[in-house]
């Protein structure tokens, strides 16, 4: 199985932050990586797809960006609302597994 | 708008066998374009991909738990299922159903991101 590793594994930021988070496959994964964020409690949510596709509805300060093996998601201006877990998920090779999260908390 | 809806037991004997239905509403599961999938989370593993299926009828399942698994689609309800079999404390997580947007092309058909999911129901194994 692709091994996914995410960092940091919690992050502590402000609102109005801009904050990185990185996604590094085990192996290279073309650009099929997914990011997702989830609240306490609920399922989680598409936030980009196929690397830096921002999903519909989802806000413009989210991107993503990287192909291979090194991936990032970025926040470009933190709100309230975006304190919760991210994840990144490959789809490239079977099974697709998950990174083991980052929890961005407010400082 | 699409939704998803799982149901099944809440909690499940260990050796029998976990039973969990999607419902889908507001779209179809016939549809080519994607792919319908059962995800797992527990404090312990983390986010876990099980298995999807497709309108073709292909399925593909997680190897670590191929010999125990089976989904399964029924178009006419516009329902999707899990069954887990043999099922111990380690099985014990929240379940999700999603929908995968599929991407075909000359190399091949991939999932792309999971843009709708289920609540989630919680099952506990335990005698």
């Amino acid at each position: 199985d692709i091994q996914m590793t995410q960092s940091p594994s919690s992050l502590s930021a402000s609102v109005g932050d801009r904050v990185t988070i990185t996604c590094r496959p085990s192996q290279s994964i073309s650009r099929y990586l997914n990011w997702y964020q989830q609240k306490p409690g609920k399922a989680p949510k598409l936030l980009i797809y196929a690397a830096s596709s921002l999903q519909s509805g989802v806000p413009s300060r989210f991107s993503g960006s990287g192909s291979g093996t090194d991936f990032t998601l970025t926040i470009s201006s933190l709100q309230r609302e975006d304190f919760a877990t991210y994840y990144c998920q490959q789809s490239h090779i079977a099974p697709y597994t998950f990174g083991q999260g980052t929890k961005l908390e407010i400082k | 708008q699409l939704q998803l809806h799982e149901s099944g037991p809440g909690l499940v004997k260990p050796s029998e066998t976990l039973s969990l239905t999607c419902t889908v509403s507001g779209g179809s599961i016939s549809s080519a374009d994607y792919y319908w999938v059962w995800i797992r989370q527990s404090p312990g593993k983390g986010l876990e991909w099980i298995g999807r299926t497709h309108s073709s009828g292909n399925t593909y399942y997680n190897p670590s738990l191929k010999s125990r698994v089976t989904i399964s689609a029924d178009t006419s309800k516009n329902q999707f299922s899990l069954k887990l079999t043999s099922v111990t404390a380690t099985d014990t997580a929240v379940y999700y159903c999603a929908r995968a947007i599929r991407e075909s092309s000359v190399a091949g058909s991939y999932p792309l991101g999971m843009d709708v999911w289920g609540q989630g129901t919680t099952v506990t194994v335990s005698s």
